[in-house]
């Protein structure tokens, strides 16, 4: 079975610190998403990355910026938190880089993040 | 970019009964897929469409990939309390990069004993 695991399920931060959010697949594909969730809004798509040091922006880059070091580990990084940030951040994985109609994403169980 | 609307947003059903949402959109797609989020959890792939027209089955839950490629819906029979929570349609569109996903916005789903 895929795996996709986020480093904390529950996070606090204060307006303005720098917060890392980490996630692992452990089924070697290429592609990793990191989303946004919000009552009424959805999943929306922040970042996402095909190959490692490769990313393109999402529906809502802004305020964001990612890592991807190796294929395995794809970063969120809040360069300086803002209440309007507090949000349910959701991690994807999918296999691969190719365009395959048959290709699924597998979802992280999550980080609930609140910015005081 | 591209919508999918997904209704209803909420359902309220009594246990046993059985469930219908949907999800449409102005623009063609190749795939559809159905999730669930149970509370504090990340979506978990239930049903997966892949050819318009195609009608498939995960236990008590039905789906089926609308004949024009622009709307998918999800049934379930039969409701019990773990089908508590919400649904997202999802679709990816007939060309891109990195297997990118529109989602709609979620049904919730509750039930009542």
């Amino acid at each position: 079975d895929v795996k996709v695991t986020q480093s904390s399920r529950y996070l606090v931060k204060r307006t303005g610190e720098k917060v890392f959010l980490e996630c692992v697949q452990d089924m070697d594909h290429e592609n990793m998403f990191w989303y946004r969730q919000d009552p009424g809004l959805g999943l929306r798509l922040i970042y996402f990355s095909y190959d490692v040091k490769m990313k393109e922006k999402g529906d809502i880059p802004e305020g964001y910026s990612v890592s991807r070091e190796k294929k395995e580990r794809f970063s969120l990084i809040l360069e300086s938190a803002s209440t309007n940030q507090t949000s349910m951040y959701l991690c994807a994985s999918s296999r691969t880089i190719a365009y395959s109609s048959t290709d699924t994403q597998y979802f992280g169980p999550g980080t609930r993040l609140t910015v005081l | 970019g591209q919508q999918l609307n997904q209704s209803p947003q909420s359902m309220f059903i009594q246990e046993g009964e059985d469930v219908s949402m949907n999800c449409t959109s102005s623009s063609i797609f190749n795939t559809w897929l159905w999730y669930k989020q149970d509370p504090g959890e990340g979506p978990v792939l239930l049903i997966a469409l892949y050819k318009a027209g195609e009608l498939t089955s995960n236990g008590r839950l039905t789906a089926q990939f609308g004949i024009t490629r622009k709307d998918s819906f999800l049934n379930i029979s039969a409701s019990i309390p773990s089908d508590v929570g919400i649904y997202f349609c999802a679709a990816r569109p007939l060309t891109g990069t990195a297997s990118k996903l529109t989602f709609g916005t979620g049904t919730r789903l509750q039930v009542t004993l």
